[in-house]
């Protein structure tokens, strides 16, 4: 079955500290991995694809297929980075699955 | 930078009643898609839509809820007969091409049933 896990409902940090938002998924394909951002009363943002291999506001992220993970990193926690993270696969029939997301709260 | 709009952002209907949601997705956009979230738990695809036809649908997405784009800009979910377990977000997305993300999210509309 197509899945995506977090296993992490809220992750807590202070400014400066690196991040890790760990994302697993399971998909008998070749996946397409996804990570959405929301930050307070705003709308899911495209943050950053697999394919792209971009670093975008200091997060990365790698696929790795043999473990199955998608990874968000960032080596340098910023306030600003507080919001909600979800790790998305796109199938073959075009439609996104997500994960259950996971709050990131960076502290000062 | 152009965006998906959603009307309204917030919606209290009566169970049993009839309900429309409201997507104005980007201008040159061709793909469609309905997902939802209800309270606490994860975005879940509803259907997607193209060309004026569904392309896929979820399990959720049964014979009480349907789309359409009635004109050149608006796409619409429609819930006919509402249960208490319909109350959640409604998120509308558009996509440029099929395989070409991203699909851009509109800022959701929050459904509540009483």
């Amino acid at each position: 079955a197509q899945r995506v896990t977090q296993p992490e409902k809220l992750l807590s940090v202070f400014k400066g500290a690196p991040v890790e938002l760990k994302c697993n998924y399971s998909y008998s394909g070749s996946p397409e991995l996804f990570w959405y951002v929301q930050y307070s009363r705003q709308r899911l943002q495209l943050l950053l694809r697999h394919i792209s291999r971009e670093s975008i506001k200091g997060f990365t992220a790698d696929l790795n297929k043999g473990e199955t993970s998608f990874h968000l990193k960032k080596p340098f926690a910023q306030e600003e980075d507080s919001a909600m993270y979800y790790c998305a696969l796109r199938d073959n029939t075009d439609k996104l699955i997500f994960g259950t997301g996971t709050r990131l709260q960076v502290f000062p | 930078e152009p965006e998906v709009t959603q009307t309204p952002s917030h919606q209290v209907t009566q169970m049993g009643q009839e309900v429309i949601l409201r997507c104005v997705p980007i201008s040159n956009h061709l793909y469609f898609y309905w997902y939802r979230q209800i309270l606490g738990q994860k975005v879940e695809f509803l259907v997607s839509f193209y060309n004026n036809e569904i392309s896929e649908k979820s399990e959720i997405f049964d014979d009480q809820f349907s789309v359409e784009r009635p004109d050149g800009s608006n796409f619409t979910l429609k819930i006919r007969s509402t249960k208490l377990e319909d109350s959640a977000m409604y998120f509308c997305a558009s996509s440029e091409a099929r395989s070409s993300p991203p699909q851009h999210f509109g800022d959701g509309t929050r459904l509540s049933i009483l």
